[in-house]
């Protein structure tokens, strides 16, 4: 049992390039999230999904897209990099929405902008 | 505005100590808060969690206290053991937000042996 899987682990881009960061969890999770984490300031929420096709906006959610056909998937797309996005992107899933059952979390991609 | 504050960027412990983390909020429509452990190069995984409802939650080592008239909670760890050096981050949710957690700023706490 994987759990939440993120792939690329590490990633350097160019500004102004596009990529996707893939997630995928394997425990039939309705809800999955999108978080960055930055020095300082924690983990903040940029996309979420309480259901294939369905997703919704985050605190942070400017310069990056998303989409959800099928439970297994949520990637995080950057649709023009910036230096800014410089960050530690964590992907995370749980089973209900109810506040009271934790998210899992994936290992985290580090993705750097030159 | 952070809705979720750790004042303390780091503790340092002796093992065999108490280890106390603290955690401030100022939404009061938040239902739940997390407590979640993360080590170097790895994703932040569950550690226990409590409900608005009550005021204390108890997981061995592992109790949170929750003063909801001050908005302030804290976990105690008891004993310290080197393997609980890592940063910890307090979260919280309303009612049916498990998906949108509003994390605090994380302390370092290293247990010294």
């Amino acid at each position: 049992n994987a759990g939440v899987t993120q792939t690329p682990k590490f990633q350097v881009l160019k500004t102004g390039q596009s990529m996707t960061l893939q997630c995928a969890q394997d425990m039939n999770h309705e809800y999955m999230s999108w978080y960055r984490q930055d020095p300082g300031m924690g983990l903040r929420l940029i996309h979420y999904s309480v259901g294939a096709g369905i997703t919704d906006q985050g605190e942070v959610p400017n310069g990056y897209n998303v989409s959800r056909s099928t439970t297994e998937d949520f990637p995080l797309r950057l649709l023009s990099a910036a230096p800014s996005q410089t960050s530690v992107y964590f992907c995370a899933s749980s089973s209900s929405g109810w506040g009271n059952q934790p998210q899992h979390f994936g290992d985290g991609t580090r993705l750097s902008i030159l | 505005d952070q809705q979720v504050k750790q004042n303390s960027p780091s503790l340092s412990v002796q093992e065999g100590r108490i280890s106390i983390l603290n955690c401030d909020y100022t939404n009061s429509m938040f239902d739940y808060f997390l407590w979640y452990k993360k080590y170097p190069a790895e994703g932040p995984t569950f550690l226990i969690s409590i409900s608005s409802i009550k005021d204390k939650n108890e997981d061995g080592r592992f109790t949170v206290f929750l003063n909801k008239s001050a908005k302030h909670l804290s976990l105690h760890i008891v004993p310290s053991q080197p393997g609980d050096s890592a940063v910890y981050f307090c979260a919280a949710s309303e009612i049916q937000g498990a998906q949108k957690l509003v994390f605090g700023q994380g302390t370092r706490l290293t247990i010294n042996p």
